[in-house]
């Protein structure tokens, strides 16, 4: 049972447009999300996250969006560089289960063209 | 150094034989992980480590998995009688309080390579 779902394995983006990355999520009760993204031969590191209680949450280039009532969150990244080009996670937790387990999606790897 | 330290970087065995792997997470860090990824595929929960708790081992595949975390710092993933599709790349990640947003973050080592031949 794939509780967070990315559908789409991979993007291509030219350098300097944006790039939207998708993930949907079944578990009802999840009500915290994260975005982690992933280099060849390294461990994934934290991107950016928000809370169920917000919508949109932005750091520099990166904005998450999340939108309850369709179990949908996006990641925005504006302008995208190809130092950007990576592997990308959503994931999501049962924070007020009291418990820090993180479920994750298959990932979607991006690649911005120069 | 400071990070997530995950030993061996690649292993390769033979079917059949028994693996342990290591991980050393940050120091002070309360939580401790272990995720796996298969070829192509996302990453799959196996185990969660928090403080004195008993570990959530709800992701971890057959019987032939176990892990244990010593002293509340190093953890070791055993596999016993190893499977080809046990090979992956098998992460460890720490965290300071194990709750996703409150110093929650996530740490992650750069992996154990498995490939059971």
């Amino acid at each position: 049972d794939q509780q967070v779902k990315q559908n789409s394995p991979s993007l291509s983006v030219q350098e300097g447009r944006i790039s939207i990355l998708n993930c949907d999520y079944t578990n009802s009760m999840f009500d915290y999300f994260l975005w982690y993204k992933k280099y060849p031969a390294e461990g994934p590191t934290f991107l950016i996250s928000i809370s169920s209680i917000k919508d949109k949450n932005e750091d520099g280039r990166f904005t998450v969006f999340l939108n309850k009532s369709a179990k949908h969150l996006s990641l925005h990244i504006v302008p995208s560089q190809p130092g950007d080009s990576a592997v990308y996670f959503c994931a999501a937790s049962e924070r007020s289960s009291n418990t820090g387990k993180l479920i994750f999606g298959q990932g979607t790897t991006l690649q911005v063209k120069p | 150094g400071a990070g997530v330290s995950q030993s061996p970087s690649n292993k390769v065995t033979e079917k059949g034989k028994d693996v342990e792997l290591r991980c050393d997470p940050i120091s002070g860090h309360t939580a401790l992980y272990w995720y796996r990824q298969s070829l192509g595929q996302g990453l799959e929960f196996l185990i969660y480590f928090q403080g004195n708790s008993a570990p959530d081992k709800s992701g971890l595949p057959s019987d032939r998995f176990s892990a244990e975390r010593t002293g509340g710092s190093v953890s070791t993933l055993t596999i016993q009688r190893t499977q080809q599709e046990d090979s992956a790349v098998y992460l460890c990640a720490s965290s300071l309080w194990g709750l996703a947003g409150i110093g929650g973050e996530l740490f992650f080592g750069e992996g154990s390579r498995l490939t059971v031949l």
